[in-house]
């Protein structure tokens, strides 16, 4: 069975530093990987996605993940957060494109001015 | 460019009444997906449906829950004599092709939140 886990529940980041928010998956075969964020009362935004290929992804609002198989980990990266990252992010994973998803139970970021 | 929408979004019911929640996809999406998300967890599979067939109801938790695609458009998730257990967002996805597809991605509603009291 595939599962996902996010380690830090709450990350706390000052704004315009670095953030690297954790996900490791565990799945039999080559994994569909995404990352999603989630603001309050707002539904999913897929940030990025993995499928095949060059394992650094670039998302959209200045996200990228790494895709690392020896690993099992699918890490978010951003050089500089801003105020307005401050929401919840989930990883997720799949055996397809666009098939049901596996989901972790996410990652709260809260920015410091 | 309308999105997924979901209504109602705030639903409060007493303990053994019956709900109905909507979904309206992005026009054409073939695929449709219904995920429970319970407080500080993340979303968990209940049913896919592509076009008007229920292929997967694997994620359903109890006969009390129930799905339906019809026309092969809006789906509705029916959860009969609520129980406290029930209280989550109930989250509505839909992509463009079928999972098998190579191309296309979920996008999701804003979900519905429900609190059973």
């Amino acid at each position: 069975a595939q599962s996902v886990t996010q380690p830090d529940i709450h990350i706390t980041v000052s704004e315009g530093a670095s953030l690297e928010l954790r996900c490791n998956y565990s799945y039999g075969a080559t994994p569909y990987l995404f990352w999603y964020v989630q603001s309050p009362g707002q539904g999913l935004q897929l940030l990025l996605k993995y499928f095949s290929g060059d394992t650094l992804v670039q998302g959209i609002k200045g996200f990228e993940a790494e895709f690392k198989r020896s690993q099992s980990s699918f890490n978010l990266r951003k050089p500089s957060v801003h105020w307005s990252d401050a929401a919840e992010y989930f990883c997720a994973v799949s055996n397809t494109n666009a098939g049901k998803s596996t989901f972790g139970d996410g990652t709260t970021l809260t920015v410091k001015p | 460019g309308a999105g997924v929408s979901q209504s109602p979004r705030y639903k409060v019911a007493k303990r053994g009444q019956d709900v109905a929640l909507r979904c309206d996809p992005i026009s054409g999406h073939v695929s449709l997906f219904w995920y429970q998300q319970a407080l500080g967890q993340g979303p968990e599979f209940l049913t896919y449906f592509q076009n008007e067939a229920q292929l997967d109801k694997s994620g359903l938790p109890s006969d009390r829950f129930f799905a339906e695609r019809p026309e092969g458009s809006v789906s509705t998730l029916k959860i009969q004599r609520t129980q406290q257990e029930d209280s989550a967002v109930y989250l509505c996805a839909s992509s463009l092709n079928p999972p098998t597809g190579q191309a296309g991605e979920q996008y999701f509603g804003p979900g519905t939140r429900l609190t059973v009291t």
